[in-house]
């Protein structure tokens, strides 16, 4: 069966990095996309980018341009995200997301179970 | 970006009442639509892709409608493990967005 397994939840001070790592099982790592959304406290579903994990091209959401690195380790069947220039307003739970590769459908079919990120002073 | 309103936002609704939930799209979409199921502290689980295709192993009384601007999600008898929030999705542009969600609530 499919899973993805992130890593722990963090607690970092504004201007940090944080690194989410997701590992992949139960089906053939580099045939799928796997993206990065986020759920930040009162606020809706975002979408933050993706990545081909085949080739390991990626695409990532204006809001996040230049901010978000999303990289993969096809050895590992791991992808990681990457967000800098950490503010209080990216308090919220990272979650990362199996998909096909878009080009047509450009959904979401299986979900990390969550990663809490706290930025804090 | 495509803007995604759902509504209501809040659905107060009892086990065994037929409920449906809209979804619009500032721009037409075609019917690249998905819908997603979530409950607190739990991740969403994946219900319907290209507006009106039922993934596998979703219960039938799930299902979806719609194309262009406007987009259903009707659940023909409330079960009690339906209590959640539900959200739309749409990815006719790759900057994927989300509607505000809708969360249904017991009567």
């Amino acid at each position: 069966q499919v899973q993805l397994v992130q890593s722990g939840a963090e607690v970092k001070k504004p201007g940090a990095s944080v690194k989410v790592s997701c590992k992949a099982s139960g089906y053939t790592f580099i045939s799928y996309a796997m993206h990065w959304v986020r759920l930040a406290p009162g606020q809706r579903l975002e979408w933050m980018g993706w990545i081909n994990a085949g080739n390991g091209n990626t695409k990532f959401s204006q809001k996040f341009q230049g901010r978000v690195t999303i990289t993969r380790d096809t050895s590992a069947s791991t992808v990681y995200m990457e967000l800098n220039g950490l503010r209080s307003e990216d308090t919220a739970v990272y979650y990362c997301a199996r998909g096909p590769n878009c080009g047509g459908d450009c959904f979401f079919d299986y979900w990390g179970q969550g990663t809490l990120v706290t930025v804090s002073s | 970006d495509i803007q995604m309103t759902q509504s209501p936002s809040t659905l107060s609704a009892s086990v065994g009442d037929r409920v449906t939930i809209t979804c619009r799209a500032s721009q037409s979409i075609s019917s690249w639509l998905a819908w997603y199921q979530q409950k607190p502290g739990k991740a969403p689980k994946f219900l319907i892709y290209k507006a009106s295709s039922l993934e596998s192993g979703v219960p039938s009384r799930f299902s979806g409608s719609g194309s262009g601007t406007e987009f259903t999600l009707t659940i023909s008898s409330l079960q009690p493990d339906d209590f959640a929030t539900y959200y739309c999705q749409q990815y006719n542009s790759y900057s994927l967005t989300f509607g505000g969600g809708t969360k249904v609530e017991i009567k």
